[in-house]
Formats: C-alpha cells, structure tokens, sequence
C-alpha cells in the first residue's frame, strides 16, 4: 500500500520561529509536491522537486524554502512563520512516467502560528 | 495562467445523485482528475480520465467530459452520507507532474 506520511498533524509556533515540516514517501517516486490549503482558495503549490537536491517554486513560494536530500524524503522549511503562514499542509509524490500523473497524499500539516 | 474553477457548494439529499462541476483553461491536459478530501485527512484520487474519453464509468461515479467547452463533471448516483467531503478536479498541466487544483466543491449530503 503506497504511503506518504508527514511528520506531524498538528503544530503550533509562535512568530519568528524557524518551522520545519517533514514528508516521507515509500513508494521510490521522482517527484514531491508541497502544496498549502485554505479554505475557497483550494491547494496553491509552494515547492516541487523531480529529483534529489533540485527543487522548482510554485505558485506561492515567498516565505518558504524546501530541501532534498534524500529521494523518500522532501523538508518544507518556513525561514520566520508568520501568522499567514497558519494554514494546512500538503505533501505529495508522483512517478514520472507513470500513467496519468497521479500524486499519492500525506494527511497534512495543520500549522496554527500565534 | 492556467486556470480550474469549481462551485464551492453543493448540498443533496441521501440517494439523490451529486453532480460536481469544473472549468479549466488548458487545452492541451492529458488527464484530468477527481480527488476526495474527507474531514481532516489528506486528498485520495477517486478516478480520472484520460483526455481523448468522453466518459467514464466506476461503480457509481460517472466522469463526463466535454472538450469543446473545457467542462468536467463528476455524477455520484444514490449519494450516500459518507460521500460528504471536499471533491477536487484537477488537470495535468505542461507535462511534468504537476497539477491544477481547483477550489473544491463541499458536498453536504443530509439524511
């Protein structure tokens, strides 16, 4: 059974803090999407990455950085949260190649920042 | 840009049929996709379609297609109060994996 997992549900950090949300996929897939959610907007995509240590900005990048260094594994890293940063987080992976482009999804990250 | 728009809301009764629509701009999308987001958890693929289909049937979801018009939907039959849950269409966009989300539509489905 294909499995992305990040590392927490629930999280709360006050202004200024360095936030660091992990995301683990089992599955040997090329490709890692993190992606934030708030309600009427949708999903917005932050980061992807098609391979280990390359990474491309999404939509809404400002804000964030990510990190891979591992094929499995893709960090999102907030430099200073900031209160627009509270929202859910998204983690994703698909296969290139693979019919259809399907991206597997971790439960989230629901990031309260105070 | 590219763009994917959906109604934020759609409420039916049990055992009526759902039907969730979606626009989107890119013409050139290989596949277009149905996701499900059920309270608190992740997006799971309920089914998806591949550009040149006009349909697609799967148990109880139909996708139909219209490329002329750029127009998706999703039919549910005999909706169930399980199925409440956020739906997302979501097309391909310039190869590479990555996708278009739309807004999700909040299906509320009452007894």
């Amino acid at each position: 059974d294909v499995k992305v997992t990040q590392s927490s549900r629930y999280l709360v950090k006050r202004t200024g803090e360095k936030v660091f949300l992990e995301c683990v996929q089992d599955m040997d897939h090329e490709n890692m999407f993190w992606y934030r959610q708030d309600p009427g907007l949708g999903l917005r995509l932050i980061y992807f990455s098609y391979d280990v240590k390359m990474k491309e900005k999404g939509d809404i990048p400002e804000g964030y950085s990510v990190s891979r260094e591992k094929k499995e594994r893709f960090s999102l890293i907030l430099e200073s949260a900031s209160t627009n940063q509270t929202s859910m987080y998204l983690c994703a992976s698909s296969s290139t190649g693979q019919g259809g482009y399907e991206q597997y999804f971790g439960p989230g990250t629901r990031l309260t920042v105070t | 840009g590219e763009d994917v728009e959906q109604s934020l809301f759609l409420s039916v009764r049990e055992g009526d049929s759902s039907v969730i629509n979606c626009t989107y701009t890119d013409s050139s999308s290989t596949y277009l996709y149905w996701y499900k987001q059920e309270p608190g958890a992740g997006l799971q693929l309920l089914t998806y379609i591949f550009s040149n289909m006009d349909m697609k049937q799967d148990q109880r979801l139909t996708v139909l297609l219209n490329k002329k018009d750029k127009h998706l939907s999703l039919r549910i039959a005999d909706t169930q109060t399980g199925d409440s849950a956020i739906y997302f269409c979501a097309e391909t966009y310039n190869q590479g994996g990555k996708l278009i989300f739309g807004q999700g539509t909040e299906l509320s489905v009452k007894p």
